[in-house]
């Protein structure tokens, strides 16, 4: 099974939009970790934003938060007033308590429209 | 301050052929790892260390060898290149392995291999 889901390849969103990406993920672990980058033509990887699994409120950081669901096992990346330089491939992934090791998901691409 | 350093940017390879993708920190970190990315599938684990003289395979470790003799360096060699390694190579380090450390990545390593 896969362990981080990215359901969505692409999403079109207007400037100054907000915009959700989804990301499922899939552990028994109770200690976690979840990430979301973001990833430009240029090729680079940026981190964005963590979210721990024993942290009660969702994490933001400036324009991005994620909304996180335990119980649904979500961790959906929302993007507000959305600018052209957000386009660009977001990638979510976990890190799992027990383990030694990051998983990514498949990716989002995402354009802005100006 | 130079961060993830990936050496070298691009490489054409002929089958068959051996070659070292080499990896350096700066910044003191325990954990490095290895990717590759391939279109559709995201980022995939190929071998990481938790540590000097510590290391251990990934999702898809067959064709590669790594080794970790000091903190600062992470090698990773092809042993013979077949066309199915084509594909863009991440070096990846964090402060640790758990915990909200996130991982910085290098600028990539773009091989092609005929």
């Amino acid at each position: 099974a896969q362990k981080i889901t990215q359901t969505q390849p692409g999403m079109f969103v207007q400037e100054k939009e907000a915009v959700t990406l989804d990301c499922t993920y899939d552990t028994s672990d109770q200690s976690y970790g979840l990430f979301w980058y973001k990833q430009p033509s240029s090729g680079e990887m940026i981190f964005l934003i963590y979210q721990g699994s024993y942290d009660e409120q969702n994490a933001t950081e400036g324009r991005y938060s994620l909304n996180f669901q335990k119980a649904r096992k979500s961790a959906n990346l929302v993007i507000s007033a959305s600018q052209l330089g957000d386009s660009a491939m977001y990638f979510c992934a976990m890190r799992e308590g027990q383990g030694n090791q990051f998983y990514f998901g498949t990716g989002t691409s995402l354009t802005v429209i100006p | 301050n130079a961060g993830v350093t990936q050496t070298p940017k691009f490489q054409v390879l002929k089958t068959g052929q051996s070659m070292t993708l080499q990896c350096a920190q700066d910044m003191n970190h325990e954990y490095m790892s290895w990717y590759r990315q391939d279109p559709g599938m995201g980022l995939r684990l190929i071998h990481y260390s938790v540590g000097a003289g510590i290391t251990d395979q990934g999702e898809v470790p067959n064709g590669y060898n790594v080794s970790r003799s000091t903190t600062e360096d992470f090698p990773l060699r092809l042993l013979s290149a077949a066309p199915s390694q084509t594909s863009v190579y991440f070096c990846a380090s964090s402060y640790s392995y758990y915990g909200s450390q996130p991982q910085h990545f290098g600028d990539g390593t773009r091989l092609s291999i005929l």
